[in-house]
């Protein structure tokens, strides 16, 4: 799986956009971008993932460069539970179920 | 829908003691992951299960570390004995085909050896 690189940490102001960078020059044609969050004390959460095109749910946006080195995670208006650590991770999707490898993340911190 | 069950929530025991980590999969998910994270790190995998057979457990210390997946469901994790720096958060995931793969955790087990 292709490697990522993130900030370690970020704050954001409550009610505004959160958007978390990441780089991740090595990606593969046949790989995906995955994000996951794990707030303090729980399991990691599954937010978002894409391939090339921009993604939306109703958690977040997904916005994957043109070439695919980069994408950012957008919070459109951050609450203070979205405060937690966020990996951006790249992997096979398509019959794979291996493992997922976690980076350090980004701490976002969302202040009042 | 219920998530992913893992027991006991805390656990704190001596070295070189043993101890047992439950979980509970997501109905339905024939994929299950044991994974382990240190403090200030991402969780690493030990384990990942495709219904009852073992098939990636090169992580695992297996000089000490088991696991088992009976029936293809529920999964013990078991440490024996315990090490100072087995002190983590062991995490279990479950995931299916079905479901495009995306993995689901368990709020984890926080293991503390004194």
């Amino acid at each position: 799986d292709a490697k990522t690189t993130q900030p370690p940490s970020m704050d954001c102001a409550e009610g505004r956009a959160a958007n978390l960078p990441c780089n991740h020059s090595t990606i593969s044609g046949n790989e995906y971008v995955y994000w996951y969050r794990q707030i303090h004390s729980q399991g990691p959460q599954y937010i978002i993932h894409g391939l090339k095109n921009n993604e939306t749910n109703e958690m977040a946006s997904l916005i994957i460069t043109e070439d695919r080195k980069s994408s950012t995670l957008i919070l459109p208006h951050a609450t203070l539970r979205d405060t937690a650590v966020y990996y951006c991770i790249v992997r096979i999707k398509s019959g794979s179920a291996r493992q997922l490898t976690f980076g350090s993340g980004t701490q976002l911190t969302v202040l009042p | 829908e219920a998530g992913v069950v893992q027991s006991p929530r805390y656990k704190i025991i001596e070295k070189k003691q043993p101890v047992a980590f439950w979980c509970n999969p997501i109905s339905g998910h024939n994929t299950l992951y044991w994974y382990r994270q240190n403090l200030g790190q991402g969780p690493e995998l030990l384990i990942r299960y495709e219904n009852e057979e073992a098939v990636d457990d090169s992580q695992l210390p297996k000089d000490r570390f088991s696991a088992e997946r009976l029936k293809g469901v529920d999964s013990t994790l078991k440490i024996q004995p315990a090490e100072l720096g087995d002190s983590a958060v062991y995490l279990c995931a479950s995931s299916s085909r079905d479901g495009g793969y995306e993995q689901y955790f368990g709020p984890g087990t926080r293991l503390t050896v004194t």
